[in-house]
């Protein structure tokens, strides 16, 4: 069974410009989750995609956007990168039951100059 | 809202000592509630979850959590700590229903001493 695998593992983007970044879902889960994890802090909900509809969003701008693909993987767009964009990208695939674990992938750190 | 807090940022323990970590949360109906720990430069592996049922949880790598209704807590304990437990460990409640967003602690730092 493979893991949820996320591309690329790291990225330098200077402010202004736009990023995107992939995941792939672990087999047989239909939902992908995208959180935010700063320097030192926990993980932040940004959003969810399930059957390649957004399923609830956390508390960030417009200028963050998504897609969910036929076959589940997602993109994460971050528009107009600012400085505070700075951080560990997760995301996390899982069936859509609430009570369905989320497995995790291994993040995308971001750095914006 | 959910809300997580995990008191301690740091914790210290020698090897074979036993470890607690602790967790309040705040939500207003019953939680899902969940551990998961993080090594440097990695994501995030569970460690064990509650749903519901029996309120002592047992987990992955010999951990174990119980829930207290009534301390609104869920801490996570382990009777004897191994120098590769050193790690950031994450406190999360889920909000239930569709759109399953977990709302995460700020964490612990547990560091092992030998």
């Amino acid at each position: 069974e493979t893991g949820v695998t996320q591309s690329p593992t790291h990225l330098i983007k200077t402010r202004g410009q736009q990023v995107t970044l992939r995941c792939s879902s672990q087999s047989g889960h239909n939902t992908v989750s995208w959180y935010q994890q700063a320097l030192g802090q926990g993980p932040q909900f940004i959003f969810q995609y399930y059957r390649e509809e957004e399923n609830g969003r956390g508390n960030f701008p417009p200028r963050f956007s998504g897609l969910q693909f036929p076959n589940y993987s997602s993109e994460l767009n971050v528009n107009a990168l600012e400085l505070d964009d700075s951080a560990l990208y997760l995301c996390a695939s899982s069936g859509r039951d609430s009570k369905e674990t989320q497995y995790f992938g291994p993040g995308t750190r971001l750095l914006v100059l | 809202a959910q809300s997580v807090t995990q008191p301690d940022i740091h914790i210290t323990v020698s090897e074979g000592a036993s470890l607690e970590l602790r967790c309040n949360y705040s939500y207003g109906a019953t939680p899902y509630l969940f551990w998961y720990v993080q090594s440097p430069g990695q994501g995030l592996q569970l460690l064990l979850k509650y749903f519901s049922g029996d309120t002592l949880v047992q987990g992955i790598k010999g951990f174990e959590a119980e829930f207290k209704r009534s301390q609104s807590s869920f801490n996570l304990r382990k009777p004897s700590v191994h120098w590769s437990d050193a790690a950031e460990y994450f406190c999360a409640v889920g909000a239930g229903g569709y759109g399953n967003k977990l709302v995460f602690g700020a964490g612990t730092i547990l560091r092992v001493k030998s």
